[in-house]
């Protein structure tokens, strides 16, 4: 079946600790993106990645780090996670045609708590 | 419709009504859209898309509609069911695979 997968589902940490949400897609494609959903602002961009190696800032990068060294799989990394990064998460995936024009699949989420 | 705040709207239909969800796009340059739908506890779904050169386009139950001369998008769902009863989400792509999501309607379908 056609998937994006996250794990963890659910996670809750304390501050400061660590962290690594992992995202892996089976459809070949070369664009994966991270989404940040918080009530009221919709989803806003954190990073996104056209190809392997290939990486570049969304709208609300600070506190995230991201890497692409294989095709399928894009984590996202909290090195120092606060509070204010308590959120709902969703990587997605989409193929790169011609005119650079289609959708994105998305994954299940991540439901982040940072206390 | 969709507007920038912390409320979310909500638009409440009987089951059999059509639905109408509008949405204001902010970049006029901007030459795809994408509406997706979003139930609870899971991630946005494409339902359908248009392209700027187009003002209409049809689904199966769905059209949207695009207005670029004042940068309004509609979602219209024929027949609403229960089913229907989500999240939706317009998307405006800005270039370089660039989703920018609008905030969102709750469409709650009652029987």
């Amino acid at each position: 079946e056609a998937q994006v997968t996250q794990n963890p589902r659910y996670l809750i940490t304390v501050t400061g600790k660590k962290l690594t949400v992992t995202c892996s897609q089976n459809m070949n494609h070369e664009y994966m993106s991270w989404y940040r959903q918080d009530p009221g602002l919709g989803l806003r961009q954190i990073y996104y990645s056209m190809n392997v190696e290939v990486t570049d800032k969304g709208d609300v990068p600070e506190g995230y780090k991201v890497s692409r060294k294989e095709k399928r799989n894009f984590p996202l990394i909290l090195e120092s996670p606060s509070p204010n990064q308590t959120s709902l998460y969703f990587c997605a995936s989409s193929p790169r045609l011609a005119g650079g024009l289609n959708e994105q699949f998305f994954g299940p989420g991540t439901r982040l708590t940072v206390l | 419709g969709e507007s920038v705040g912390l409320h979310l709207p909500t638009l409440s239909v009987q089951e059999g009504d059509n639905s109408i969800i509008n949405c204001a796009y902010s970049n006029s340059a901007s030459d795809y859209f994408i509406w997706y739908k979003q139930e609870s506890g899971k991630g946005p779904q494409f339902i359908i898309d248009i392209r700027s050169n187009m003002d209409k386009r049809q689904g199966q139950r769905v059209t949207v509609l695009l207005n670029k001369t004042v940068k309004h998008l509609s979602l219209q769902i024929a027949a609403t069911q229960p089913g229907d009863s989500a999240v939706y989400f317009c998307a405006e792509y800005t270039g370089f695979q660039k989703l920018v999501f609008g905030t969102g309607t709750r469409l709650l379908v009652s029987p």
